[in-house]
């Protein structure tokens, strides 16, 4: 079946802009997360949603962050007025399952470059 | 809190030899632990998971990692490196708040 699918593969921003990413999780997964992986460092948590509802967002760095998913499956992580540190990989993950021990199926990722 | 460290950012091994990742981790509850490793151009994907079960995890690829509290460690091995196993791999902890806490992985490269 489908995996976990996100838009746009890449996005080159000024700084300045607004960018909006999308994932599109796996049909019928209960959890998603949001993750930002620097240039040879490792994912950094950003938020984690359980349907609709975002139980965590302790990782957005910034009040620029914002994500949603107000149907419980389509994300939207939204970065106002892009600043040069946020230039990463922005992975989004599902899983099936609310427990700590479920395996997060993860999409290829958004790199945004911010000029 | 919880924290991952994995030793060495680069490894090269040569082909058909045994490949050691080494992982220890930080956790002030009792850890779920998980490799994955990336390819490039993909998405993180899943080699094997440690949750309490058994300490000794058996994943894809023929990879394994052995949970051993004394020592905080959860290292992934190979018997045999192939080619195919070059890659990016990350050790990661969950605790019960979800959320997978990373190191900073180490690139495998498989020398013919």
């Amino acid at each position: 079946g489908a995996g976990v699918s996100q838009s746009p593969r890449y996005k080159v921003a000024k700084r300045g802009q607004d960018v909006a990413l999308r994932c599109d999780p796996i049909s019928g997964h209960v959890s998603l997360f949001w993750y930002q992986q620097a240039l040879g460092q490792g994912p950094e948590f950003l938020t984690y949603f359980q349907n609709e509802a975002q139980l965590d967002k302790s990782g957005l760095p910034s009040d620029r962050f914002f994500a949603e998913r107000p149907e419980g499956s389509v994300s939207t992580l939204k970065i106002q007025r892009t600043q040069q540190e946020d230039s990463a990989v922005y992975l989004c993950a599902s899983s099936d399952m609310t427990g700590s021990y479920n395996e997060q199926f993860f999409g290829p990722g958004t790199r945004l470059t911010v000029l | 809190a919880q924290s991952v460290t994995q030793l060495g950012s680069h490894v090269s091994v040569s082909e058909g030899a045994l490949v050691l990742l080494r992982c220890n981790y930080s956790s002030s509850v009792p850890p779920y632990l998980f490799w994955y490793v990336q390819y490039p151009n993909q998405g993180l994907q899943l080699l094997l998971k440690y949750t309490s079960a058994a300490t000794l995890v058996k994943g894809i690829n023929g990879f394994e990692a052995e949970f051993k509290k004394s020592e905080t460690s959860f290292h992934l091995t190979k018997p045999s490196a192939h080619m195919s196993d070059a890659a990016e791999y990350f050790c990661a902890v969950s605790g019960n708040n979800r959320k997978l806490i990373w190191g900073l992985g180490t690139s495998l490269a498989v020398n013919p």
